[in-house]
């Protein structure tokens, strides 16, 4: 069964560097988002990219964020100058056409960022 | 703006008792759908249930029930004869379509935490 999946599944870095957290979706899926969760707290959603572009973005996707879909198949989430707060789990998720949004969003397992 | 309310932080029962979670959503859309996911303790989120606004249906699957309410915007989780294995984080989602139908993002709910005690 196809799957989304995400690596690495564990990041560690230090406040102020670069991280690239990637995705590749399922293959026939044209809708892509991200998510974060803070440990112990909710899913908050990020970012929607439809068509090569995005769609909308959350009050947290600020600057600092930026996401690419470079290859047609990978779909990554770079954070330039990584702070405390951004250590978090990273989900993506990919979610089918259709004229209808009907289609359940299948869940990649997650990276989980720490920022020491 | 949408939101979902999971008033339930965390609930304990012991093996084979059944339990309801709830989820209370708010939407000004007419058309909308509602979701349940599971964390377990590994951290995925498993894909449960979707259920569009449209269709009041109740549906059971297995042990898995779920009552989905326009009148009171709810859509609630009932788990059977719970297992060990069903301790989990649930969280209820709620999606609108957004942007010319480009963008479905989902509103999760803060989660139910299911501890089932042999």
């Amino acid at each position: 069964e196809p799957e989304v999946t995400q690596t690495p599944s564990h990041q560690v870095t230090q406040m102020g560097q670069e991280v690239i957290l990637r995705c590749v979706p399922i293959s026939n899926h044209l809708y892509f988002y991200w998510y974060r969760q803070i440990l112990g707290q909710k899913v908050e959603f990020l970012v929607s990219f439809y068509n090569n572009e995005i769609s909308e973005k959350s009050e947290i996707f600020d600057d600092q964020f930026s996401v690419e879909r470079p290859d047609g198949s990978n779909f990554t989430l770079k954070i330039r100058s990584t702070k405390l707060e951004d250590s978090a789990m990273y989900f993506c998720a990919s979610s089918p056409s259709g004229r209808e949004p009907t289609y359940e969003q299948y869940f990649g397992p997650g990276t989980r960022l720490t920022v020491t | 703006a949408q939101k979902v309310t999971q008033a339930q932080t965390e609930i304990s029962v012991v093996e084979k008792e059944d339990v309801t979670l709830d989820c209370v959503y708010e939407t000004r859309d007419t058309t909308y759908y509602l979701f349940w996911y599971k964390q377990p303790p590994s951290g995925e989120l498993v894909f449960l249930i979707r259920r569009n606004s449209f269709d009041e249906q109740n549906e059971i699957s297995g042990r898995y029930s779920w009552n989905f309410q326009k009148s009171t915007s709810s859509f609630n989780f009932t788990i059977t004869a719970s297992q060990v294995v069903d301790s989990a984080v649930y969280f209820c989602a709620l999606s609108e379509a957004t942007s010319g139908g480009s963008n479905y993002k989902l509103t999760f709910g803060k989660g139910t935490l299911l501890t089932v005690n042999p």
